[in-house]
């Protein structure tokens, strides 16, 4: 069975900063990928999804993530973070089945002024 | 475009009561699915459906039971809630034309149980 980890469960930065996000996956061949955003007591917004092609994808409002596979990671990144950017993000695997999309942890993102 | 309504928002229950949950979608969406999204433990799968009349166990199914008889609609019903089941809960549905399409959430439902 797949799964997904995303080994930090906080993260602080400031704004300005630059952020990386982790994300690891466990799957025996190359699944779809995707990163949601949620905002305090909010539904999830989808950032940006890979499928195929061009390992390095980029999303809504700034954010781009780059798909490694030897690596077995997606990670999320954004140079300059903004204040709006505080929220959790999940990051999710999908194996190509309809029953099959399966979520990390989620991290939990705080900016500092 | 309404996407994916959830209905209600916040509900508070009482131990042993039933209540239902209503989802629908207004995007012809053949999968339609129901998380349940705790603290440190992510989004878990509860239920899903492919299509009308076919429904099937996720992840964590116990203690919540769905049906689909139209393609619009997916809601998941607590027959006798238990405190373990106080969640905020996401309902999501996608088209299964073609491949790795992006799921659609509703806004969410936040289920107290005392």
């Amino acid at each position: 069975a797949q799964s997904v980890t995303q080994p930090d469960i906080h993260i602080t930065v400031s704004e300005g900063a630059s952020l990386e996000l982790r994300c690891n996956y466990s799957y025996g061949a190359t699944p779809y990928l995707f990163w949601y955003v949620q905002s305090p007591g909010q539904g999830l917004q989808l950032l940006l999804k890979y499928f195929s092609g061009d390992t390095l994808v980029q999303g809504i409002k700034g954010f781009e993530a780059e798909f490694k596979r030897s690596q077995s990671s997606f990670n999320l990144r954004k140079p300059s973070v903004h204040w709006s950017d505080a929220a959790e993000y999940f990051c999710a695997v999908d194996t190509g089945t309809a029953s099959k999309l399966t979520f990390g942890t989620g991290t939990r993102l705080q900016v500092t002024l | 475009n309404a996407g994916v309504t959830q209905t209600p928002k916040f509900q508070v229950l009482k131990t042993g009561q039933s209540m239902t949950l209503q989802c629908a979608q207004d995007m012809n969406h053949e999968y339609m699915s129901w998380y349940r999204q705790d603290p440190g433990m992510g989004l878990r799968l509860i239920h899903y459906s492919v299509g009308a009349g076919i429904t099937d166990q996720g992840e964590v199914p116990n203690g919540y039971n769905v049906s689909r008889s139209t393609t619009e609609d997916f809601p998941l019903r607590l027959l006798s809630a238990a405190p373990s089941q106080t969640s905020v809960y996401f309902c999501a549905s996608r088209s299964l034309i073609g491949s790795g399409n992006t799921i659609y959430f509703g806004e969410g439902s936040w289920l107290t149980v005392v």
